[in-house]
């Protein structure tokens, strides 16, 4: 069975510093993809960046950036320039491609101080 | 953008009580879920609805039924509650995912979630 792993809990940056989050999965598939998602404090759970892994070039979407390391089945969130707004849980979730079902990580609390 | 609203952001019921939580989507996706979210749990999987009146048990159905009357609207029903049963609820949505189909990358989207307290 698949499965999703963050060993960090909880995590603390300072504004404007770069923290990266740690994720890793297990599979036996090939097709797949995964993705990192935010929630903030009482809001809605929003999607951070989408990783196909069938995609050797890792995916960026402005301050928010993936190392995918296929082989070693790792897949961690480099965040950049942090910012007071970025403190969230950070959740880590994996779909195999045709299916509908995510198995998502236990999440890591991001604390930002000014 | 897409909209997942659950109607009920926080409730507290009574052990024994029947409890429904309801929730909305606007984007005619085919696919809807209910998990069920845990400090050092992560979210899990409770029920999934690819269709209307079609469901399929997630990890964790005990305790819980569901209802797909219209495919924008899957409810989550407690038909017991149980102080086990307090947690935070989260709804989603996401298009049709198709295994021989073009590339498929869509997402899921959620709803602001239902924080339940079962006393």
């Amino acid at each position: 069975a698949q499965t999703v792993t963050q060993s960090q809990p909880e995590m603390s940056v300072q504004e404007a510093e770069t923290v990266t989050l740690s994720c890793t999965y297990d599979t036996s598939e090939s097709d797949y993809y995964l993705f990192w998602y935010k929630q903030p404090p009482s809001r809605q759970m929003i999607l951070v960046i989408r990783q196909e892994a069938y995609k050797q070039q890792n995916a960026t979407e402005n301050r928010f950036s993936v190392n995918f390391q296929k082989a070693a089945k790792s897949f961690s969130l480099k965040i950049s320039d942090s910012q007071l707004g970025d403190a969230a849980m950070y959740f880590c979730a994996y779909r195999r491609r045709g299916t509908y079902k995510y198995i998502f990580g236990t999440g890591t609390r991001l604390k930002v101080l000014a | 953008d897409v909209k997942v609203t659950q109607s009920s952001r926080y409730l507290v019921k009574r052990t024994g009580e029947k409890v429904f939580l309801e929730c909305v989507q606007d984007m005619d996706h085919e696919n809807m879920f209910w998990y069920r979210q845990d400090p050092g749990l992560g979210l899990r999987l409770i029920y999934f609805s690819y269709d209307v009146k079609m469901k399929e048990k997630g990890d964790i159905p005990e305790g819980y039924s569901v209802s797909r009357e219209k495919k924008e609207r899957f409810s989550l029903i407690l038909e017991s509650a149980s102080t086990n049963q307090t947690s935070m609820y989260l709804c989603a949505s996401s298009p049709q995912s198709l295994p021989l189909g073009p590339e498929d990358g869509n997402t899921i989207y959620f709803g602001e979630g239902s924080w339940l307290t079962v006393v």
